[in-house]
């Protein structure tokens, strides 16, 4: 249980396209999805934190017209990458809070690798 | 703030080695502790956690004790397979914040060879 769907797995778009990457809570509800972006050979760090119903909360140096963050149902983040560009490659991962594990650990989307070209 | 800082890899062992990965925090009041795996091309997966002080966290093999003295939480297995080869991440969970939000480590990078 407590699976988290994030898609595509893998994107190659343009530069000043836009998009648009899913994250799916299958088996609970999350309130709560968080962001992160790894650059390679480094590690996570978080973007922003998206809450279902409400604007997200996004990191210092995250630029939020840039990446524009959507938790409109309980099951479902979207986080759009707008006039992507080259610098915006990177390995982005969504994760969720699972209800009643509070502390205990995290679900991980299996990640989209963008790639601007 | 908050941080994690874990021994830099790559690490390459030979199977059935014994690994030892490092991982020491700084944190204000009573953080979780987490380690994560990620295989190549994939999310991180959980590998093992401990909620407080003294607590060991285990799993295939893997374990981790949460010590607060030394503020540590290092990686162990005694005999590692080819199949492990893969970048662990130490993560700490800052519950003091009630936000839960996760500060990972620079993650190590493991090798076995077979």
């Amino acid at each position: 249980g407590a699976v988290v769907s994030q898609h595509p797995s893998r994107v190659i778009c343009k530069s000043g396209t836009s998009v648009k990457i899913e994250c799916r809570s299958l088996d609970f509800q999350a309130t709560t999805m968080f962001w992160y972006r790894q650059f390679p050979k480094q590690s996570l760090m978080l973007m922003a934190t998206s809450n279902e119903g409400s604007k997200a909360t996004y990191e210092q140096g995250v630029e939020k017209d840039k990446f524009l963050i959507n938790h409109a149902s309980l099951t479902l983040s979207t986080l759009t990458v707008t006039s992507a560009h080259p610098e915006d490659s990177s390995f982005y991962i969504c994760s969720a809070r699972v209800p009643g594990r509070q502390s205990y650990g995290y679900t991980f989307g299996s990640g989209t690798r963008l790639t601007v070209v | 703030g908050n941080s994690v800082t874990q021994m830099e890899g790559p690490v390459t062992l030979s199977e059935e080695a014994f690994l030892t990965i490092n991982c020491t925090y700084t944190a204000t009041g009573y953080p979780s502790l987490f380690w994560y795996v990620q295989y190549p091309g994939e999310g991180l997966q959980l590998l093992l956690k401990a909620t407080k002080a003294d607590d060991k966290g285990s799993n295939k093999g893997f374990e981790a004790t949460y010590r607060k003295e030394t503020t540590s939480f290092h990686l162990e297995k005694g005999s590692v397979q080819v199949s492990d080869s893969a970048v662990y991440f130490c993560a700490l969970s800052e519950t003091a914040s009630g936000t839960y939000k996760y500060i990972f480590g620079t993650g190590t990078r493991l090798k076995v060879l077979a």
